[in-house]
């Protein structure tokens, strides 16, 4: 299994700013997944991070508004850019287990842009 | 991307009933798992179904896999408040993870 920790838990940011979120995974791991959620809705993948290389992001997603960061094999960091309301929802990370059998999961970053 | 639709999107039922949540798609895969999410939580693994036509009972939850690999079932028998959380579908992890369309569920006390 996997812990994730992601941080922060929730924030309430200003349109026009930028916002980083962190996902730290307490063992090495090759895949790393960012998603965005509704309330009550599925996630969204926005992209898969792997270490050491460009993150690859999904139809609808732009490296300009959603940096990723990979450093090492255990942390990545998503940055929320030039945050408009439209950005307000949840924000999740997720890695893969062993054998890629099952995924785990933050608890989320629940953003609020006013 | 292949898209997998789940049916009901929502659905409020009081404690006890029955209930049946649909995963479909058009696309064959080798498994398709079942994650259960609660509110201010990431979603977490119930089951993996691997061989077309398999049934997984998981207590009060019974998981299918349609024999052609295209769909599968998760059916909830006496459902209680503790079930209340969104449903996804998912082939399993890979270069990609994505999710079915989810199906909300409420459990009424």
């Amino acid at each position: 299994s996997a812990v994730i920790s992601q941080k922060p838990s929730r924030d309430i940011c200003q349109r026009g700013t930028s916002l980083t979120i962190q996902c730290q995974v307490d063992s090495q791991v090759t895949m790393m997944f960012w998603y965005r959620q509704q309330p009550g809705q599925s996630l969204t993948l926005i992209a898969t991070a792997n270490q050491g290389s460009e993150a690859t992001y999904e139809s609808g997603f732009v490296i300009d508004k959603f940096p990723i960061s990979r450093p090492n094999l255990t942390f990545s960091t998503l940055t929320v850019s030039n945050m408009s309301p439209e950005d307000s929802s949840i924000y999740l990370c997720s890695v893969a287990g062993e054998a890629y059998t099952e995924a785990f999961f933050g608890q989320g970053t629940r953003l609020t842009v006013v | 991307t292949q898209l997998l639709e789940q049916s009901p999107q929502f659905l409020s039922i009081q404690e006890g009933e029955n209930l049946t949540v649909y995963c479909n798609s058009s696309s064959v895969f080798s498994s398709l798992q079942w994650y259960r999410q609660e509110p201010g939580e990431g979603p977490v693994l119930l089951v993996t179904v691997v061989t077309g036509g398999e049934v997984k009972k998981l207590k009060r939850l019974t998981f299918q896999f349609g024999d052609a690999r295209k769909d599968s079932s998760l059916h909830i028998t006496a459902a209680q408040p503790g079930d209340t959380g969104l449903y996804l579908c998912a082939p399993p992890p890979g270069n990609q993870f994505y999710f079915g369309t989810g199906t909300s569920l409420t459990v009424i006390p």
